[in-house]
């Protein structure tokens, strides 16, 4: 079985300041990470994964995230917030053997205000 | 690449008429992916097809529920009969096997009074 957790609903920052949006884990074997952010009236669409490889990973839009495994997180993560980032993030989770079958979590709402 | 391509785009109708919604995945991607969207449950996975075969449809609510991908370009999602509850936002996602990363259509809002 495989599951993702968001911990947070809402996540408020200002611009200009960094940002995070938690995610943790739960799989049988390897997991495969990924980021997907979705705008008002819009569908989802891919930021970033980790497969393999180097534990930070760089995405679209300047975001990046890290893989930490003891702590089976992959929080997202971006410098300096903008604006335009406010939108519902998505954490999605599947192992080697899941077929294509990706697990999401609940969404983080992220509200960056001027 | 013109993405995934989802139609209607919104659909209004009453409870107890069909409804039929329809996707063209990504060319060359192998798997296909409905899911529903509504406030209350969030994100469901609801049936997904590896190289046309369905292979997990337990996420399909109920008997009202069929979806069908005759060929690599084309998959419907039909309702029959539609409830109210049954109004959510309706996206198709596309990948290619080895990719992982799912690419997902603009959705289709469907509205049953």
């Amino acid at each position: 079985a495989q599951s993702v957790a968001q911990p947070e609903d809402q996540v408020n920052v200002a611009e200009g300041n960094p940002l995070t949006v938690k995610c943790t884990y739960s799989v049988s074997g390897n997991p495969y990470l990924f980021w997907y952010v979705q705008y008002p009236n819009r569908g989802l669409q891919f930021l970033l994964k980790y497969i393999t490889g180097d534990n930070l990973v760089k995405g679209s839009y300047g975001f990046e995230a890290e893989f930490n495994k003891s702590q089976t997180s992959f929080h997202l993560k971006k410098p300096s917030a903008l604006v335009s980032d406010s939108a519902l993030y998505f954490c999605a989770v599947r192992t080697e053997n899941a077929g294509n079958m990706l697990t999401f979590g609940g969404g983080t709402r992220l509200m960056v205000k001027p | 690449d013109a993405g995934v391509i989802q139609s209607p785009r919104h659909e209004v109708t009453e409870m107890g008429q069909e409804v039929t919604l329809r996707c063209k995945p990504i060319s060359g991607h192998n798997s296909l992916f409905w899911y529903r969207q509504t406030m209350m449950r969030g994100l469901e996975l609801l049936i997904y097809f590896n190289n046309n075969v369905p292979i997990d449809d337990s996420g399909m609510p109920e008997d009202r529920f069929s979806a069908k991908m005759p060929n690599a370009s084309f998959s419907t999602l039909k309702i029959q009969p539609s409830e109210p509850r049954d109004s959510a936002v309706y996206f198709c996602a596309s990948s290619f096997l080895a990719g992982n990363e799912q690419y997902f259509g603009p959705g289709t809002r469907l509205t049953v009074t």
